[in-house]
């Protein structure tokens, strides 16, 4: 199985300023198509996830442009620009190149 | 608007069986991959499940693998997950959600399993 790791696991951030978050894939995510299926979901306190970025670097419908997703290979970045007070949550990563999928662990992003 | 309505949830007790549903509205049931994830009290996600839009194709984790069973009947826009055998280790929030682009763009509310004797 792919193992998907995060970091950091925890982010606190002052309103405004930018945060990133790190995923790292065990192995690449590049299909034999040249596809790479790694997205990025975000979970605000009891509520079911939602998803943010789909294929590396494709923001979803209604998903603000604050939000970027970036990388390649073994290697994502989710990148927040300026970070709002609604943004706080758990982040996962998600691979879909290989089955089973599999989640990063989730990065916790706070407000100091 | 997508909607997915999920039930089913509950206590059960070690050894017992539940049927989760899942009825979706808003798009085309019938041409899109289906998925159930699942999420322990405080932990994160896992993908439990995958099922083709024909039925045809279903995938599992290991550790659901001979124990739960996905399916779907399209002329009622509906989505189940069959869980057999259940242990305290299966004690989580299942979500079914949808796919698009191997992304996942629309969730259920999400029910509880509890098995606990």
């Amino acid at each position: 199985d792919i193992v998907m790791t995060q970091t950091p696991l925890s982010s606190p951030v002052t309103l405004g300023q930018p945060a990133s978050i790190s995923c790292r894939s065990s192995q690449s995510l590049v299909d034999s198509d040249g596809n790479t299926f790694l997205s990025w979901l975000q979970q605000r306190p009891g509520q079911p996830p939602r998803l943010l970025i789909y294929r590396v670097s494709n923001r979803f419908s209604g998903v603000p442009d604050r939000f970027s997703g970036s990388g390649a290979g073994t290697d994502f970045t989710l990148k927040i620009s300026r970070v709002e007070a609604e943004d706080v949550g758990v982040y996962y990563c998600m691979q879909a190149t290989q089955r089973p999928w599999t989640f990063g662990q989730g990065t916790k992003v706070e407000i100091k | 608007e997508v909607q997915l309505v999920q039930s089913g949830g509950g206590l059960v007790q070690p050894g017992d069986s539940l049927r989760l549903s899942c009825v979706v509205s808003g798009l085309t049931f019938s041409s899109r991959w289906m998925t159930w994830v699942r999420q322990a009290p405080g932990k994160g996600l896992e993908w439990v499940a995958l099922m083709s839009p024909d039925g045809g194709q279903k995938f599992y984790v290991d550790s659901v693998k001979g124990r739960f069973i996905i399916s779907r009947d399209n002329s009622k826009n509906s989505l189940y997950l069959q869980l057999n055998s259940l242990g305290a280790e299966d004690t989580a929030t299942y979500y079914c959600a949808k796919d698009v682009e191997r992304g996942l763009d629309s969730w259920g509310q999400g029910v509880l399993v509890t098995v606990s004797s």
